[in-house]
């Protein structure tokens, strides 16, 4: 099956710095999502975006298929960012294998 | 769109009681999800279903754990004579399949079993 690894595992931060997230698949995928899981365990949907680029307020997010990566940018970080950011992918459009996650501390 | 809700959120019980949890899912999605989550872990895939079909099931799924959609709206999953390692977080998933599946989870049902 699919494996999906995510770096770096942990990030601290200080308020307002910006950060860079990477999922790495293992297989071609046509299903890919960015989720964060903040302190009280809510999975936010934050993209689905198995190819290209999008953004939405201070995050971003792309996608390079071809070479089996994506990137979750957060700018301007506030203490509300903290929590875990998984990626997950499928090669189908249905099940998706969800990654080990980031560990993000945004300190005041 | 009230979102994806999970009853209950919280379950205690003892090693081999059943147990069975409900999802509603965002009510014009089609595909309704299963995960369960342990600590540190991400959500593991359990199964899914578009309506009212099962259509995918993990061979994490043993044959005690069952899930229905019946009439293709709320969801429930049924752990039959319950073990101490299915202690998790069990998560729900909808999502309308438009050509994209991008997927809302409801806040989960922590189980432990003692």
């Amino acid at each position: 099956g699919i494996q999906v690894e995510q770096s770096p595992p942990d990030l601290i931060l200080q308020e307002g710095a910006n950060s860079t997230l990477r999922c790495n698949f293992s297989d071609s995928v046509n299903n890919l999502q960015w989720f964060h899981q903040n302190p009280w365990g809510q999975l936010i949907n934050l993209f689905y975006i198995p190819s290209g680029t999008k953004q939405n307020g201070r995050l971003s997010a792309t996608t390079v298929a071809t070479e089996r990566y994506s990137l979750l940018y957060i700018s301007s970080s506030q203490t509300t960012d903290s929590g875990v950011y998984f990626c997950a992918v499928g090669s189908s459009a249905s099940k998706i294998i969800f990654g080990s996650g980031t560990r993000l501390s945004i300190r005041p | 769109d009230t979102g994806v809700s999970q009853d209950p959120r919280h379950k205690i019980t003892k090693r081999g009681q059943n147990v069975t949890f409900r999802c509603d899912p965002i009510s014009e999605h089609n595909r309704l999800y299963w995960y369960r989550q342990t600590l540190g872990q991400g959500p593991e895939f359990l199964t899914y279903f578009q309506n009212e079909a099962q259509l995918e099931k993990s061979r994490l799924l043993s044959d005690r754990f069952s899930a229905e959609r019946p009439k293709g709206s709320f969801s429930t999953l049924e752990i039959q004579r319950t073990e101490q390692g299915d202690s998790a977080m069990y998560l729900c998933a909808s999502s309308q399949w438009d050509g994209t599946d991008t997927q809302y989870f409801g806040p989960g049902t922590r189980l432990t079993v003692l």
